[in-house]
């Protein structure tokens, strides 16, 4: 179990540009999560998947969001046109596939907006 | 609207003595209620979970209190350590569903 790894760990880029986010989940983890954190919050649902099927992604913030996982395995959360307001902790975690299964979580990619 | 409410915001207790933290809900179909704790710079790691056929579990120094009827649930965490220094998150999700709504965070300090 080498845990969740999240790559890059921070990203500064300049407001109007695209970024992408890479999350590994664990590897006998069916189910991969992205969370949004704001500082002095908790982690906000963004969407989820279950093996490479995107199973929710009416909680994603805007259109110019979006998640693939195109294997099933690793998983990657873009941001198009980036505003001010996306800077965030980006957090991916995994879990099991039945109800209820641990969320397990990664370090997380910080994003600043210049 | 916050599904979770948590408090208090910040907390401060002696090293050796318990720290408690708070969090109710509104949404009576929520079914499992998970403790994050998070240091800074890294992800949240879970700590301890509930569901609500249980009124206690304890793990070590946490133990989690539940009250269906009044929609709390709490987190103590006994002996407090300077390493216990922390935010901690309470959560809550639906059965089926695989959302976590997390709480605003607590942020405890362990005074040596």
């Amino acid at each position: 179990d080498t845990g969740v790894s999240q790559n890059p760990r921070h990203k500064i880029t300049k407001r109007g540009q695209n970024v992408t986010f890479r999350c590994d989940p664990i590897s006998e983890h069916n189910r991969l999560y992205w969370y949004r954190q704001t500082l002095g919050q908790g982690p906000e649902f963004l969407t989820y998947f279950q093996n490479e099927a995107q199973l929710e992604k009416s909680r994603l913030l805007s259109d110019r969001f979006s998640a693939e996982r195109p294997k099933g395995s690793f998983s990657t959360l873009e941001i198009q046109r980036t505003e001010q307001g996306d800077s965030a902790m980006y957090l991916c975690a995994s879990s099991r596939t039945g109800g209820n299964q641990p969320q397990h979580f990664g370090d997380g990619t910080r994003l600043s907006i210049l | 609207q916050q599904q979770v409410k948590q408090s208090p915001q910040s907390l401060i207790v002696q090293k050796g003595g318990i720290s408690i933290i708070n969090c109710a809900y509104e949404n009576t179909a929520f079914d499992y209620f998970p403790w994050y704790q998070q240091f800074p710079g890294k992800g949240p790691a879970l700590l301890i979970a509930i569901r609500p056929d249980v009124s206690e579990k304890k793990e070590g120094r946490f133990t989690i209190s539940f009250n269906k009827s009044a929609k709390q649930f709490s987190l103590h965490i006994m002996d407090s350590q300077p390493g216990d220094s922390a935010t901690y998150f309470c959560a809550a999700s639906l059965s089926g569903a695989n959302n976590l709504f997390f709480g605003t965070g607590t942020r405890l300090t362990v005074i040596p």
